[in-house]
């Protein structure tokens, strides 16, 4: 079965700073791995995808994701963070085949403060 | 190239009733998928179509079907509404194809329904 983790509810940074959402996860076989963002009274927006290939990945509005095979890990980054990043932010997990299930995490709040 | 859309955007239904919610994929995507999402549950998969057939479904009573059209636009129906069916009912559509040694199955959200049971 696939998972994955999202240790922390919620994330608080300042505007200006670095962040780092985390996620970790568990399949196996190779993953497919995925960022979304959702804001209040939206759906999700993708942000980013690791199928393979490059461990960092780039992806919308500054975001970015490094694939760590080693500690099964998929942390989302950023080098700025705006107050408009302030959202939730989930990881997802797809089976390595055509089929469209994503398996989300529970999710982290991300808090900027100006 | 129009979003996902979803129809109605809100919806209050009484416990016992019936609901189908819609969903119109983006042009050109052939597969779309359903989630459930909840505060107590979180985003949950329904079910995934992919030229009018099921290709996968997750782990959810009977209560829940859903249909896709040759127009690759899809439904979703629950029956005898529970108090518990109240959630934020997404949607999804990805082109789910691979060409080039590229993968395309990147799945893009609608809004979604906002499904109040009372």
């Amino acid at each position: 079965a696939q998972s994955v983790a999202q240790p922390e509810d919620q994330v608080n940074v300042a505007e200006g700073n670095p962040l780092t959402v985390k996620c970790t996860y568990s399949v196996s076989g190779n993953p497919y791995l995925f960022w979304y963002v959702q804001y209040p009274n939206r759906g999700l927006q993708f942000l980013l995808k690791y199928i393979t290939g490059d461990n960092l990945v780039k992806g919308s509005y500054g975001f970015e994701a490094e694939f760590n095979k080693s500690q099964t890990s998929f942390h989302l980054k950023k080098p700025s963070a705006l107050v408009s990043d302030s959202a939730l932010y989930f990881c997802a997990v797809s089976p390595n085949t055509g089929f469209q299930k994503l398996v989300f995490g529970t999710g982290t709040r991300l808090l900027v403060s100006p | 190239k129009a979003g996902v859309t979803q129809t109605p955007r809100y919806l209050i239904k009484t416990r016992g009733q019936q609901v189908t919610l819609s969903c119109s994929p983006i042009s050109g995507h052939r597969s779309v998928s359903w989630y459930q999402q909840t505060p107590g549950q979180g985003l949950q998969f329904l079910f995934e179509y992919f030229s009018e057939t099921q290709r996968n479904k997750g782990n959810f009573p009977g209560r829940f079907s859903g249909r896709q059209f040759s127009n690759s636009r899809s439904e979703m129906n629950v029956s005898t509404l529970e108090l518990g069916d109240s959630a934020l009912y997404l949607c999804a559509s990805s082109p789910s194809r691979t060409s080039g040694g590229s993968t395309y199955n990147e799945q893009f959200f609608g809004p979604g329904t906002r499904l109040t049971v009372l």
